[in-house]
């Protein structure tokens, strides 16, 4: 069955250094890929997807690219902020979209300190 | 900005009761869905509901579970007879379409049986 694969956190960093949160999968087929941020108290939200091979999703900063060669999908940001605090997870779906059957990985907490 | 809403945010519950579980997706969207995490563990898919039928389900969803949307704004989870196990916390989702990817997730409920 389809698996994802997150590094475990927490990760905690200065601000304004670099981010990288590693995502590998498992699935069979072509899966889309997609990056969920949790803030405290609130919901999953959708912060970038990327639906084919080598397309890059990008937002508020943040970047992704889909690596079909290494069934890869790391996480980065060039300068992170305090506000970036949260928990990122790392999710798969090959049922066409929406939020249908996604396959989360458990998720890594990111701390970043001013 | 619209949100997906669920209530109540915490819910205690003896084991063996059942326990309704209420979400308002956004108003024009028409594929819903329910995603539980145990405390630890990853996020995972349960149904997803469309045209007034279940689309998809995992092997988590069994009969206990129920979905429905009574009116045109509610989507809820019905438990019938929970279990320890079933302490969660519960995510409800929407998207306006299938295609596209991502959809938007609520804050969620938490689920303690005693």
């Amino acid at each position: 069955g389809n698996s994802v694969t997150q590094m475990e956190g927490p990760v905690t960093l200065s601000e304004e250094a670099f981010l990288t949160i590693n995502c590998t999968y498992t699935a069979t087929g072509y899966p889309s890929l997609f990056w969920y941020v949790q803030y405290p108290g609130e919901g999953l939200q959708l912060l970038l997807k990327a639906t084919k091979a080598d397309d890059k999703g990008s937002n508020k900063g943040f970047e992704a690219t889909y690596r079909k060669e290494t069934t890869s999908f790391h996480l980065e940001k060039g300068s992170v902020q305090v506000s970036d605090s949260a928990v990122y997870f790392c999710a798969l779906s090959d049922k066409g979209g929406g939020a249908d059957g996604l396959t989360f990985g458990k998720g890594t907490h990111l701390i970043i300190q001013p | 900005e619209p949100e997906v809403t669920q209530t109540p945010s915490h819910q205690v519950t003896q084991m063996g009761q059942e326990v309704i579980l209420r979400c308002v997706p956004i108003s024009n969207h028409l594929y819903f869905y329910w995603y539980r995490q145990i405390l630890g563990q990853k996020v995972e898919f349960l149904v997803s509901f469309y045209n007034n039928e279940i689309s998809e389900k995992s092997e988590i969803f069994d009969d206990q579970f129920s979905v429905e949307r009574p009116d045109g704004s509610n989507f809820t989870l019905k438990i019938r007879s929970t279990k320890l196990e079933d302490s969660a916390m519960y995510f409800c989702a929407s998207s306006e379409a299938r295609e596209g990817g991502g959809g938007y997730f609520g804050p969620g409920t938490r689920l303690t049986v005693t």
